[in-house]
């Protein structure tokens, strides 16, 4: 079946470390999207891509990085100067703008 | 910008009682406009959307949700609740134009015996 799998579920950082979410999809997605939830917030978009080698910053973009090298893939890296890391992270992909987005099962960071 | 308001943080439904979710929405264009679920710890799963037509649509699970231009509502409805509907609920909405979509901040259905 086609769905989008991020990995791993749970993850814990340290200070001053960067660590990568993973983020791939196999339903042929052209855009790709990843979202911060905290309780009472909503979703907020972080970043997101809608071709290969392109990504835009979305409303809370500072601290994260991405790369888009290949279609079904767009990894997250929280760097150490995101510093309220503690969050769930979703990824969601979609056939284009406008379109409905398939999201992943997420993944929860802590920190140590 | 555009923005979307779920006014009920909390709802309360007992079981087999109808359910009414509120969504609405700012901006002036024609909107796309979806209801997702979440259920604890997982992704969200798309429940119905609209793009045109029809303004009264028909979901999974029972749902349906109708789009009402005059007052920028995308309301959802389930006629009769079951215990697994316990969940949280989130509208988004986007527009011919804007690359993404935007989210409200959810409203958690609790289902009571």
């Amino acid at each position: 079946d086609g769905g989008i799998t991020q990995s791993p579920k749970y993850l814990f950082r340290k200070e001053g470390q960067n660590v990568t979410l993973s983020c791939e999809q196999n339903l042929n997605h052209d855009a790709m999207y990843w979202y911060r939830q905290d309780p009472g917030q909503g979703l907020r978009l972080i970043y997101y891509s809608q071709i290969v080698n392109d990504f835009q910053k979305g409303d809370i973009a500072e601290g994260y990085s991405v790369s888009r090298e290949k279609k079904e893939s767009f990894p997250l890296t929280v760097t150490s100067a995101q510093k309220n890391p503690t969050a769930f992270y979703l990824c969601a992909s979609s056939i284009g703008q406008d379109q409905p987005q398939h999201f992943g099962d997420g993944t929860r960071l802590s920190i140590l | 910008a555009q923005s979307v308001t779920q006014p009920d943080i909390h709802i309360t439904v007992s079981e087999g009682a109808s359910l009414e979710l509120r969504c609405n929405y700012s901006y002036g264009a024609t909107p796309y406009l979806f209801w997702y679920v979440q259920s604890p710890g997982q992704g969200l799963q798309l429940l119905l959307k609209y793009f045109s037509g029809d303004t009264l649509v028909q979901g999974i699970k029972g749902f349906e949700a109708e789009f009402k231009r005059s007052q920028s509502s995308f309301n959802l409805r389930k006629p009769s609740v079951h215990w697994s509907d316990a969940a949280e609920y989130f509208c988004a909405v986007g527009f011919s134009g804007y690359s993404t979509l935007t989210f409200g901040k959810g409203t958690m259905l609790l289902v009571s015996p």
